[in-house]
């Protein structure tokens, strides 16, 4: 059974990197034909897509934040990664990772993490 | 892209139907069949409950469609539980610039 699970710093300073890790069991990032993306919910509001790569390695990005973002694969760790430059308090959110078959179809979710961006 | 709108409440009574619409533009739900449907219970991750505007995934009741007409889409919930007290957000693809675009989220109350 497919399980996702985030891990990441709770807390981070403003203008810092936060990074964050999804690990992946039940399936391999590198042999199926998925998208493995992230999407955030700051508290009390809705959700918003961060960007998705696919499994051959191409990334999408919110253009909102593209400049900002990074998504990498460790297919030795089966995991995959967000890098999130230059926070501020606004990025304070539940940071989620999924798969999806269809970048918009995010059929498996993980928990979610809370990142808490203050000094 | 700007969020697709969803209204922030709905609200039935156990056994009544209530439809949730979320509306955007030609260049998002109108134009193509990728809205998806997500429910949210306080503290837990949102579960999909439709995707192709109106395919349920496996293990979803049929007390859930969805539906489309021009920019609008439509989640309808029927003979309501106590459990389908949730938020809601609707999502579709926006194109290749901007992929996947949420609306605000509908919370519905069953009363």
């Amino acid at each position: 059974q497919l399980q996702l699970q985030e891990s990441g710093p709770g807390l981070v300073k403003p203008s810092e990197t936060v990074s964050l890790t999804c690990s992946v069991s039940g399936d391999s990032i590198s042999s199926s034909s998925y998208y493995w993306g992230w999407i955030r919910q700051p508290p009390g509001k809705g959700l918003e897509w961060i960007g998705s790569i696919y499994y051959s390695g191409s990334t999408y990005y919110n253009p909102s934040l593209k400049s900002r973002v990074t998504i990498s694969v460790d297919t030795s760790k089966n995991q995959f990664s967000l890098k999130l430059s230059s926070v501020t308090a606004a990025d304070t959110a539940v940071y989620y990772c999924a798969r999806s078959i269809i970048m918009t179809v995010l059929s498996n979710w993980g928990q979610g993490t809370l990142v808490t961006v203050s000094s | 892209q700007s969020a697709l709108t969803q209204p922030p409440t709905a609200s039935g009574s156990p056994g009544q139907s209530v439809t949730i619409s979320c509306t955007g533009t030609s260049s998002d739900v109108g134009g193509y069949n990728y809205v998806s449907w997500y429910q949210q219970h306080p503290g837990k991750a949102p579960k999909l409950m439709i995707y192709a505007v109106t395919k349920r995934p496996s293990g979803v009741p049929d007390r859930f469609s969805g539906s489309k007409s021009d920019n609008t889409a439509s989640l309808t919930v029927s003979r309501l539980l106590a459990e389908d007290e949730a938020d809601y957000y609707c999502s579709s693809y926006a194109g290749s610039n901007n992929p996947v675009i949420f609306g605000g989220g509908t919370k519905l109350t069953v009363v």
